[in-house]
């Protein structure tokens, strides 16, 4: 079973749909991250969460410790959303290395 | 603007040869990583350096070897020994080893087709 896990695998979606992805992990964590890759491979980094709710825009991200589940939400969706979505956890054990998730391809749909 | 900037975009090489992906960044960050991504994987930690002239092999070092002679640049040699090179390599920073305060910034990647 991997560390991290994420779903769907895929989303498709029509614009201005509200969009959810989904993380589960399996390991004590110091910060999750949110990543969004584009087709051309450079990734951005969207949020670092440790607790609670961050919001940025049309972005919200939570994360649930107790439950070791985060989930990503765009609202509004739009064409430019459409990316990969990858989730990474931060051990809080050993060398605090970032562990991946395989990631979230979402397709909007004008 | 700050950021890292990796060399080349697109890299095709022999089968048997060795070669270099450039990964520079003027962020002022500490610590640099390689990651290589793979078809339906997550990104997977080949090397990192939390200092100049300091690194640590990651998860799947065999076969690829790093330097850090200065805090801006973090090349990686892939060489002919690394059984199965093709793949997307994609290289990040953070301010400092533990990514606590400011997270990562990443490249845009390279793209290494061996043939």
């Amino acid at each position: 079973k991997n560390e991290v896990e994420q779903s769907p695998q895929n989303l498709t979606a029509q614009e201005g749909e509200f969009i959810t992805i989904n993380c589960s992990y399996s390991v004590g964590i110091s910060a999750l991250h949110w990543l969004q890759q584009h087709p051309g491979g450079g990734i951005v980094s969207l949020f670092m969460l440790s607790s609670g709710k961050k919001k940025h825009g049309r972005l919200i991200a939570t994360i649930n410790i107790q439950e070791k589940h985060s989930s990503l939400h765009i609202t509004a969706s739009h064409p430019r959303d459409s990316a990969v979505y990858i989730c990474a956890v931060r051990s809080r054990f050993g060398n605090e290395k970032l562990t991946f998730g395989t990631g979230t391809r979402l397709t909007i749909i004008p | 603007d700050g950021g890292i900037t990796q060399s080349p975009k697109y890299l095709f090489r022999k089968e048997g040869q060795n070669v270099t992906l450039s990964c520079e960044q003027n962020l002022n960050h500490d610590a640099m990583y390689w990651y290589r991504q793979d078809p339906g994987q997550g990104l997977r930690l080949i090397y990192y350096s939390q200092i100049v002239n300091d690194f640590q092999k990651g998860d799947i070092a065999e076969g690829y070897s790093v330097s850090r002679e200065k805090k801006e640049s973090f090349p990686l040699t892939v060489t002919s020994a690394q059984k199965n090179p093709t793949a997307f390599y994609l290289c990040a920073s953070s301010i400092d080893g533990r990514g606590l305060t400011y997270g990562y910034t990443f490249g845009s990647g390279t793209r290494l087709t061996v043939v």
